[in-house]
C-alpha cells in the first residue's frame, strides 16, 4: 500500500527566507503532484513531476523528484506572505485497478510572517 | 471550458438524513474520483468511477456510502443516515483518460468541494 509522508507538518517562515518541504513515498509511483490549498478552498495544482530528476519552477516555488530515493521536495525561495497556505504532495499508484488514484501526504501548513 | 463543478457547495444535514453530493466533470473527462477531507487532515481517496462503472471503491466506508456515475448526468456520492463523523469536505476530481506512463493525460482536476455539516 502506497503511503506518503510530508515534513514538516507546520512551517513558520519569515519573509525573505528559504525553506524546503519534503515528501517521501513508500512504493513505486510513476508521478508526483504538488497542490496548494487556501483555507476553505479547493486544491490548486502547482506541479506534476513525471520522471526521475524532474525539476519544475514557478515563481518562488521549485519542485524536484528523485524516484530512486522516493523523495520529492518543494523549495521556497525568498518567501512572501502570499505563499501562506497548506501544501500537499500526492503520489499516484502505478498499475493495477488503482491506477490514477492519488495518495496524499498529511499537508504542510505554511505561515509566512514579516 | 468550465472546470469541475460540484454542488451544493455547502450542505447541512441532521443526523439520520441523507446527503447527495453531485459532481460534473470537466467536458470530455470520463474518469471521476471522490476524496474526503476531514478537518485538519489531508485528502483520502474514496472511490474511482468511469461512466457506468465503479473501478475502485477501496476507500469507501462499507455502510451508508455509495457512488455512481451514470451514462448521462453528474456523478453522485450518496451518504445515507448521516452521522456527525461524516462532517467533512468532499472533493471530486476528474481526468481525461488513463495515459501511458509519463503521460500527463490522467492529471486530476479538482472541483471546489462540498462542505457537509451534520448537526
Amino acid at each position: 500500500e502506497l503511503k506518503v509522508e510530508q515534513n514538516p507538518l507546520f512551517l513558520s517562515m519569515q519573509e525573505g527566507k528559504n525553506y524546503t518541504i519534503y515528501c517521501n513515498y513508500s512504493t513505486t509511483s510513476d508521478r508526483l503532484y504538488w497542490y496548494r490549498q487556501d483555507p476553505g478552498k479547493s486544491l490548486e495544482s502547482l506541479f506534476v513531476l513525471l520522471s526521475n530528476g524532474a525539476v519544475k519552477q514557478e515563481g518562488r516555488l521549485m519542485a524536484s523528484l528523485d524516484t530512486k530515493a522516493r523523495l520529492s521536495t518543494l523549495h521556497i525561495t525568498a518567501a512572501v506572505h502570499d505563499l501562506s497556505a497548506t501544501y500537499f504532495c500526492a503520489a499516484c499508484n502505478a498499475g493495477g485497478t488503482s491506477y490514477g488514484k492519488l495518495t496524499f501526504g498529511q499537508g504542510t501548513i505554511l505561515t509566512v510572517h514579516p | 471550458n468550465a472546470g469541475v463543478m460540484q454542488n451544493p457547495r455547502h450542505l447541512v444535514r441532521r443526523r439520520g438524513q441523507e446527503a447527495r453530493l453531485r459532481c460534473s466533470p470537466m467536458k470530455g473527462h470520463s474518469h471521476v474520483y471522490w476524496y474526503r477531507q476531514l478537518p485538519e487532515e489531508g485528502l483520502k481517496f474514496m472511490v474511482y468511477l468511469q461512466k457506468e462503472n465503479i473501478i475502485d471503491e477501496s476507500g469507501m466506508p462499507k455502510e451508508r456510502f455509495s457512488a455512481e456515475f451514470p451514462k448521462e448526468g453528474p456523478s453522485i456520492l450518496r451518504i445515507q443516515q448521516v452521522v456527525r463523523g461524516d462532517s467533512a469536505a468532499y472533493f471530486c476530481a476528474s481526468s481525461l483518460r488513463l495515459g501511458r506512463i509519463r503521460s500527463s493525460y490522467n492529471e486530476q482536476f479538482f472541483g471546489p468541494g462540498t462542505r457537509l455539516t451534520v448537526l
